[in-house]
């Protein structure tokens, strides 16, 4: 079945710290894979997301994802995360007509 | 403003009615999406519609209804028959049908409790 897993599912960091959030997807066929993220009291909205193409995506606020197809991963990673940035990470992928969510990582980013 | 629109945004039901979750979007999207938000869940897709008066049962459907008679809408019923309604609903819409490159857009959400 297809499916998407990430395996971190609460992540504390102290501002400056760098992150790192893995998601493995686990179907074949065409891969488009996204990052959501979703602010407190807000809606989801798109941080990247990858079609074809380059494997290392750059997204919005500083974020990136490496598409790794040999490992069927799409880790969002970001050099330095600030007090803002505290929210939670939706990882995504859409096949079949569907979009197939992970579990989700809270970020707690500490002042 | 192009976007997603969901009502109410809280709702609260008592047990053994029924209740209706409304989604309207105004991006000219064929398909459209109802997913569940629980705590450590992640979204589970509830129902999807590709195309107008065509809709697909997701992962969790049993105690779910919808409709697709315009594109612009998407309504949820919650009915009954539901074991544990109380969660958080989100409605999402995608621009192309049967083929990738596509990115979903979410609504705000429709959080309901069964009291």
């Amino acid at each position: 079945a297809q499916s998407v897993s990430q395996h971190n599912h609460h992540v504390i960091l102290s501002e400056a710290a760098s992150l790192e959030l893995g998601c493995n997807y686990s179907y074949g066929g065409t891969v488009n894979l996204f990052w959501y993220v979703q602010y407190p009291g807000q809606h989801l909205q798109l941080l990247l997301k990858y079609f074809s193409g380059d494997p290392l995506v750059k997204g919005i606020k500083g974020f990136e994802a490496e598409f790794i197809k040999s490992k069927f991963s799409f880790n969002l990673r970001k050099p330095s995360v600030q007090w803002s940035d505290t929210a939670e990470y939706f990882c995504a992928g859409y096949n079949f007509n569907k979009f197939y969510f992970g579990s989700g990582t809270k970020l707690n980013v500490k002042p | 403003d192009g976007g997603i629109t969901q009502s109410p945004k809280y709702l609260f039901r008592k047990e053994g009615q029924n209740v209706t979750l409304s989604c309207e979007q105004n991006l000219n999207h064929d398909a459209m999406y109802w997913y569940r938000q629980d705590p450590g869940q992640g979204l589970r897709l509830i129902y999807y519609s590709q195309i107008v008066n065509d809709f697909q049962k997701g992962d969790i459907a049993e105690g779910y209804s919808v409709s697709r008679e315009k594109k612009e809408s998407f309504p949820l019923t919650v009915t009954s028959a539901q074991k544990n309604p109380t969660a958080f609903y989100l409605c999402a819409s995608s621009a192309t049908q049967g083929r990738g490159n596509t990115e979903a857009f979410f609504g705000q959400g429709t959080r309901l409790t069964v009291v």
